[in-house]
Formats: C-alpha cells, structure tokens, sequence
C-alpha cells in the first residue's frame, strides 16, 4: 500500500529557530505534493503545492523542496502564529494520501 | 467570495446511511475537481474521495470504496457523499475541499459537517 511517512510527529522548537519537516513518499510521486497548515480549531490552509510553489498569500518564511522521494517543508524562522499541525499529501494518483502531521510548538 | 458550505452531518446508528452535501459559490463550480477529507476527532487528516470537474471519473479511499458514493449536480453547483453501511471508525468531521485544477492540491475547504456513527 501507498504510504507518505511525515517526521517528527511533534517539533517543540523556538522563536526565530529554522524548522524542518520531512515526508517521504513510498512510491515515485514526482512533485505533485501539497504541505497544509491546520491551526487549532480551523480548517487546513493549503502553503505549497507541486512540492515547492507557494500558495499565494503565503509567508516567504515557508518554503518546499524535494530530494528524490524526501520532500521537506522549511520555515526559515519560526513565529508565535505558526504554531499549528502541519501535514503532506500526495496528489499523484489515489489514494490521495496525507502524511499523519507533525505538530509545531513553541518552546 | 470562494465559499463551501457543507450540511448533511448527524447521529446514526452502525448499519445506517446518511447523504452530505456542500453547497459552492464564488467560483466556477463545473471547472474544478472537489473531493472529501476527514478528520475523526484528535486525529489527523484522512482523504475520502475525489470526483473530476464532469463528474465521470470518481476515486475512493480503500476503507470507504462500496460504501460511499461521491456525485455532483454542476447545474446547482452542488456536491454530495452518499454514506452507507456506515460504522464507528467513519466518525469524523467531513470537509469538502475544491482543487486548485484538475488532479491538485486542494486550495479551498468548507468548515466541515460532524458525522457521529454510535449505537
């Protein structure tokens, strides 16, 4: 079965720190990966797509890249109004599968 | 403005049905895939089913394919999740989402309909 694996489950992390989250797809998704942004009580907010475009309206401070089937979501330098639930998800084919989110906190 | 808007969600008891509807405005309804995600609560995000800007390719997840049914009416710019033989493991809150095009991410959700399935 297709699986994207997202690491760290839970990333306590400072004011200002770079932070990193990584997914990895078990099959060859090319770049058709989406990161999200779910803040406690809200709907997820869609940050980037085809693995490094960033959505419109969106902080530079996020960013995507991709190394093989490693995608990682980067914020450069960490706010208070980030802290939220990050998640992945494949959009090559189905199963449009999410990763099972990494939870940014401040330290 | 972009909007959806999802009904439909209640109580049901394990073996029963229950049909949810998202009503979208703002956009042109016949030009995008939508789909369904949810998300049972504490719990991360879980993606259901997508069905194409015509409406004649639909795509399930493996834990709902048989039981759930994904339509649209592009005439009312509504879209709709027919849920049956519905168990505990489908309580959730369930989002319509819009994709950004055809077989993409999804750029608009609605705030989500609560569907409880206990006895």
């Amino acid at each position: 079965d297709f699986q994207m694996t997202q690491s760290p489950s839970s990333l306590p992390a400072s004011v200002g720190d770079r932070v990193t989250i990584t997914c990895r797809a078990s099959q060859d998704i090319s770049n058709y990966l989406a990161w999200y942004q779910q803040k406690p009580g809200q709907v997820p907010k869609l940050l980037i797509y085809a693995a490094s475009t960033l959505q419109s309206g969106v902080p530079s401070r996020f960013s995507g890249s991709r190394s093989a089937a490693d995608f990682t979501l980067t914020i450069s330098s960490l706010q208070p109004e980030d802290v939220a639930t990050y998640y992945c998800q494949n959009y090559n084919d189905a199963p449009l599968t999410f990763g099972g989110g990494t939870k940014v906190e401040i330290k | 403005e972009v909007q959806l808007l999802e009904s439909g969600g209640g109580l049901v008891q394990p073996g029963g049905s229950l049909r949810l509807s998202c009503a979208a405005s703002g956009f042109t309804f016949t030009s995008y895939t939508m789909g369904w995600v949810r998300q049972a609560p504490g719990k991360g995000l879980e993606w259901v089913s997508d069905i194409n800007d015509s409406g004649g390719r639909t795509y399930y997840a493996d834990s709902v394919k048989g039981r759930f049914t994904i339509s649209r009416d592009n005439s009312k710019n509504t879209l709709s999740l027919q849920m049956n033989s519905l168990r505990a493991e489908d309580t959730a809150v369930y989002h319509c989402a819009k994709a950004k095009s055809s077989g993409s991410a999804y750029d608009i959700w609605g705030q989500g309909t609560m569907v409880t399935v206990s006895p």
